[in-house]
């Protein structure tokens, strides 16, 4: 079965500071990848999607993705963060009916 | 659009009642999913339909049971509950393709004690 790592369970940043969130992934077909935001006492919204051409996705917020095939990896970037964007992030693979995801990972941003 | 719709929101059960969620989607998407949500474990998939009247395994089904009885409907259903299934719970749904990804429920909050 594919499974989904994240590798930080919690980051802390100032506001303006620069994101990366690492996640990989152990299924070597063809899959879809996703990056989800859970915003405190919220249920989870997309934020971004990878299918297939141009592995740089970007998605809303300013928030973008590379997909790196060889490395099995979805990594979330974004250049400056706010103090909005505090929530919990989850990474997802999807191959058929089976989606999967990690564990997540907390994001607080310091004003 | 209401999207997706988790009835209840709270519910404290107490070990061995019964009880269902319901969850209701409006966007006639094909897919309907039940997961948990724990501390540190992510998401995890409870069981699935592809369509009416049709369900699925996922991950970790044990101790839930499902119907799909119309499209727009997906029931979960604890017969005995334990307090290993206090958890959060969120429905979502999907199209067939799943290229939108998927829409999910506000969640359902179940403590057993």
């Amino acid at each position: 079965a594919q499974s989904v790592s994240q590798h930080n369970h919690h980051v802390i940043l100032s506001e303006a500071a620069s994101l990366e969130l690492g996640c990989n992934y152990s299924y070597g077909g063809t899959v879809n990848l996703f990056w989800y935001v859970q915003y405190p006492g919220q249920h989870l919204q997309l934020l971004l999607k990878y299918f297939s051409g141009d592995p740089l996705v970007k998605g809303i917020k300013g928030f973008e993705a590379e997909f790196i095939k060889s490395k099995f990896s979805f990594n979330l970037r974004k250049p400056s963060v706010q103090w909005s964007d505090t929530a919990e992030y989850f990474c997802a693979v999807r191959n058929n009916n089976d989606m999967r995801f990690g564990a997540g990972t907390r994001l607080t941003v310091k004003p | 659009n209401a999207g997706v719709t988790q009835t209840p929101k709270f519910r404290v059960l107490k070990t061995g009642q019964s009880m269902t969620l319901l969850c209701a989607q409006d966007m006639n998407h094909e897919y309907m999913y039940w997961y948990r949500q724990d501390p540190g474990m992510g998401l995890r998939l409870i069981h699935y339909s592809v369509g009416e009247g049709t369900t699925a395994k996922g991950e970790v089904p044990d101790g839930y049971n499902v119907s799909r009885l119309k499209k727009q409907n997906f029931l979960l259903g604890l017969e005995s509950a334990a307090p290993s299934q206090t958890s959060v719970y969120f429905c979502a749904s999907s199209y067939l393709s799943g290229r939108g990804g998927y829409t999910f429920g506000s969640g359902t909050r179940l403590t057993v004690v």
